[in-house]
């Protein structure tokens, strides 16, 4: 299995200020077809996974433009450019590359 | 608008099985890959099961094969989590979600305690 792995797993920030979480995965992310299928996930307390971010850099419509991705092959950052009070939760990178599919451990954002 | 619901969850006792379901709506869900992720109570996210949108083809993560079944009803815009020989490591929150993971449901929490 590929194993995603996720720093730091603590993420305290002051509000306004930037945030970065790395994910790095056992093995290239890179499918046949050319494409790299790593997303990345915001899960606010008590509620579902939305995702942010799809192929490594693309936004979802509605995420605000300080949710940026980044990165090629095994090692990918999800950049939040001010943190605000709404981005508390826990953020997930998964690869949907290779069978089966998986998740980072997760980072845990909190405002200092 | 683009919808997924799960139900089914509940309290089981170790042995049991369990049936979840989850209605879609909103998008054509017959031509999409539907997946199953669960989520520990205070743990991460883990993928559990797929099928493809014709039903054709089913994966299962190695902790549940053998034990749950994955299938699809497209007539019924709906898909199922059949769950068998269920185990406490098997207590979590199950989502249903739509492949590409950009739809997700709200959950169906099940509690597997004797």
């Amino acid at each position: 299995d590929v194993v995603m792995t996720q720093s730091p797993l603590s993420l305290p920030v002051t509000l306004g200020q930037p945030a970065s979480i790395s994910c790095r995965s056992s093995q290239s992310l890179v499918y046949s077809d050319g494409n790299t299928y790593l997303n990345w996930f915001q899960q606010r307390p008590g509620q579902s996974p939305r995702r942010l971010i799809y192929r490594v850099s693309n936004r979802d419509s509605g995420v605000p433009d300080r949710f940026s991705g980044s990165g090629s092959g095994t090692d990918f950052t999800l950049k939040i450019s001010r943190v605000e009070a709404e981005d508390v939760g826990v953020y997930y990178c998964m690869q949907h590359t290779h069978w089966p599919k998986t998740f980072g451990q997760g980072t845990k954002l909190e405002i200092k | 608008e683009v919808q997924l619901v799960e139900s089914g969850g509940g309290l089981v006792q170790p042995g049991g099985s369990l049936r979840l379901s989850c209605a879609a709506s909103g998008f054509a869900f017959r031509t999409y890959r539907m997946h199953w992720v669960r989520q520990g109570p205070g743990k991460g996210l883990v993928w559990v099961s797929s099928v493809k949108g014709d039903g054709s083809s089913t994966d299962y993560a190695d902790s549940v094969k053998g034990r749950f079944t994955i299938s699809r009803d497209n007539a019924k815009n709906t898909l199922y989590l059949q769950m068998n020989s269920l185990r406490a490591e098997d207590t979590a929150v199950y989502y249903c979600a739509r492949d590409g993971f950009d739809v997700w449901g709200q959950g169906t929490m099940v509690t597997v305690s004797s």
